[in-house]
């Protein structure tokens, strides 16, 4: 089974501070996803990459950035924290596109929800 | 530009009724369509997915979706629920060779004994 797990379940910070979500997959998959999750608007991506060192802007990135040194981390960065990202943050991978299989299978992490105060 | 509208945020049922959760999308290509389930505290888990074919697709546990291609829509049903099925469900688009998906806002299943 693809297993994606993510650093912390729950975590507080301050306004300004910088904050660090990690996700790690075990399954060697090429795409891994950030997005975070609010009551009544679903799942909203934030950043995604597709390899090592690559990553493209989603839907909602102001705010956020990201890392991916190795293949089998992408964490999340705020650099300077702000109320308004107090949210749920899911992570996830999927494998890559292939000859006969052209759609994207996401498998999640647990969640980390994101308290700013 | 792709959409999932889940108009039913909130689904109350009693337990062993049947329940659908409705999701309709826009879009202008083909599309695959998904059902990822949330329970409480957890991360998504997908329960099902139409890809091509028979427009009728089953899960493990009992449910099914139906892909209407004309009615743009690809409801989720079950004929019993089960306590346990209490769950936020989430609907997705995602059109061919496309890595990014589109989901829905949510309907949380309340499944009541």
């Amino acid at each position: 089974d693809v297993k994606v797990t993510q650093s912390s379940r729950y975590l507080v910070k301050r306004t300004g501070e910088k904050v660090f979500l990690e996700c790690v997959q075990d399954m060697d998959h090429e795409n891994m996803f950030w997005y975070r999750q609010d009551p009544g608007l679903g799942l909203r991506l934030i950043y995604f990459s597709y390899d090592v060192k690559m990553k493209e802007k989603g839907d909602i990135p102001e705010g956020y950035s990201v890392s991916r040194e190795k293949k089998e981390r992408f964490s999340l960065i705020l650099e300077s924290a702000s109320t308004n990202q107090t949210s749920m943050y899911l992570c996830a991978s999927s494998p890559p596109m292939a000859t006969g299989r052209t759609y994207n299978e996401q498998f999640f992490g647990p969640g980390t929800r994101l308290t700013v105060l | 530009a792709q959409s999932v509208t889940q108009l039913d945020s909130q689904v109350p049922v009693f337990e062993e009724a049947p329940v659908e959760l409705r999701c309709n999308y826009s879009s202008s290509v083909s599309v695959y369509l998904f059902w990822y389930v949330q329970y409480p505290n957890q991360g998504l888990q997908l329960l099902l997915k139409y890809l091509s074919g028979s427009t009728l697709v089953e899960s493990i546990n009992g449910f099914e979706a139906e892909f209407n291609k004309s009615q743009t829509s690809f409801h989720l049903r079950k004929p019993s629920v089960h306590i346990s099925d209490t769950a936020e469900y989430f609907c997705a688009v995602s059109e061919w060779s496309s890595y990014k998906l589109i989901f829905g806002s949510g309907t949380r299943l309340l499944v009541r004994p």
